[in-house]
């Protein structure tokens, strides 16, 4: 099984409201990772988990706050959001951070920031 | 970091007809992947290929790590084909980089 799945598959928030974004895959991988992709362009890394810890953060604001409770699960929290957040979030996973494999990618949340 | 261009930046096909999509990259990579965004935003794997050639149904590629590129060929194509193809590369340590991607619409 090479999938990973992200929930909901739309959002539609106020930028006072609190909500956060889930991601979950089974297939053992201990890289798990964030993108926001905007119309027309490639996906950008937003954070990167390596066995369940923070590795990378590509200077997001912190209106974005990630969490991985264990090793088939990652939320994207958010809060306070802008109209500009309006995007498509792209969760993945590898099997290790730092090696050469395939990064599988879920189907994405379309965000929509009011 | 590695830079990663690919070509053309549109694509307008006939249904049937075969195209070829490139990707040059600016150094050594340890890792390359295709994949096809459909219209419902869906990053779908088609190979992971840091060398050599590899080919699944209609879609075939070749990575000449040597020379630093990669094509992607689609033959026969399908109007289910249509989307954004994306090459992406990684060396040793570093992250996925993408290029700005292809732009393919088959016509029925």
């Amino acid at each position: 099984d090479t999938e990973v799945t992200q929930t909901p598959k739309h959002l539609v928030m106020g930028m006072t409201n609190k909500k956060s974004l889930k991601c979950e895959q089974h297939m053992g991988h201990r890289a798990m990772y964030w993108y926001k992709q905007k119309a027309k362009k490639p996906p950008e890394l937003m954070f990167v988990y390596s066995y369940e810890k923070l590795s990378i953060n590509e200077s997001v604001p912190s209106r974005f706050s990630p969490e991985c409770p264990n090793s088939s699960l990652l939320n994207l929290h958010l809060h306070a959001l802008q109209p500009e957040d309006s995007a498509l979030y792209l969760c993945a996973s590898s099997q290790v951070l730092r090696g050469p494999d395939t990064q599988y990618f879920g189907p994405g949340t379309r965000l929509t920031v009011l | 970091g590695i830079q990663v261009e690919q070509s053309p930046p549109d694509l307008i096909l006939q249904e049937g007809a075969n195209s070829t999509l490139r990707c040059n990259f600016s150094d050594s990579v340890n890792n390359l992947q295709w994949f096809h965004q459909n219209p419902w935003g869906q990053l779908i794997n088609l190979f992971y290929i840091p060398s050599g050639t590899k080919q699944n149904g209609r879609l075939s590629a070749t990575t000449v790590a040597t020379e630093r590129y990669s094509l992607l060929y689609i033959s026969s194509s399908q109007t289910t084909d249509s989307g954004v193809y994306f090459c992406a590369v990684k060396i040793t340590g570093s992250r996925l980089t993408f290029g700005e991607g292809t732009q393919l619409t088959v016509n029925p």
